[in-house]
């Protein structure tokens, strides 16, 4: 089984300052990682995903992320914010190789969120 | 493109009344997943749906929900009767299964509250 910890559950930044977001994920098996944005009141939008290859992934509105295999982390990075960035952030994970007696392919497991509120 | 549309958007009902929602997917995404999230946390998956066959709702509480995905389009997800813990946001995703990586498209969700 696989899961999800966001370190931290609220992060108050200043607008155009940096912000990261921390996320560390357990798994016995190869897996796929990735970040949504939740906006209030609205569903869930992918931000970027690491599949395979570059450690270093870039998303979209200016989030880059990092894998670190060695330490199990996909912390997510934004050099700076605006106050349209205030929203829930969640970090996901999923097998890259399905468990054909569950046939758990393509499910996506969660971390709790963190929310980032953006000041002027 | 249309994205994915669920409805009601809001539904307020009184413990133990039947509810149900509503999920319409992306033209042509041939996999569909509900997802449960409780304030404060993660979406959990509650089922999924390949095409109009449940291949996964070992999360699907089944004494008291149901779903369903006729012709492998439309989904409805039902809650009978509601209980006080079933307040959440239920989310709906659909996505086109090919290869070993696919990405899920979420719907707006419907917000429960039990009251």
């Amino acid at each position: 089984a696989q899961s999800v910890t966001q370190l931290d559950s609220q992060v108050p930044v200043f607008e155009e300052a940096p912000v990261e977001l921390r996320c560390n994920y357990s798994s016995s098996v190869s897996v796929y990682l990735f970040w949504y944005v939740q906006y209030p009141n609205q569903g869930l939008q992918l931000l970027l995903k690491y599949l395979s290859g570059s450690t270093l992934v870039k998303g979209i509105n200016g989030f880059e992320a990092e894998f670190n295999k060695s330490q199990t982390s996909f912390h997510l990075r934004k050099p700076s914010v605006h106050i349209s960035d205030t929203a829930e952030y969640f970090c996901a994970v999923s097998v890259s190789t399905p468990d054909l007696t569950t046939d758990s392919w393509g499910k996506l497991q969660f971390g709790a969120g963190t929310q980032v509120v953006v000041t002027p | 493109e249309a994205g994915v549309v669920q409805s009601p958007r809001y539904k307020i009902i009184e413990k133990k009344q039947p509810v149900a929602f509503w999920c319409n997917p992306i033209s042509g995404h041939n996999t569909l997943y509900w997802y449960r999230q409780n304030l404060g946390q993660g979406p959990e998956l509650l089922i999924r749906y390949e095409n109009e066959e449940a291949v996964d709702d070992s999360q699907l509480p089944k004494d008291r929900f149901s779903a369903e995905r006729l012709k492998g389009v439309d989904s409805t997800l039902k809650i009978q009767p509601a209980e006080l813990g079933d307040s959440a946001v239920y989310l709906c995703a659909s996505s086109f299964r090919t290869g070993s990586y696919n990405e899920q498209f979420f719907g707006p969700g419907t917000r429960l509250t039990v009251l």
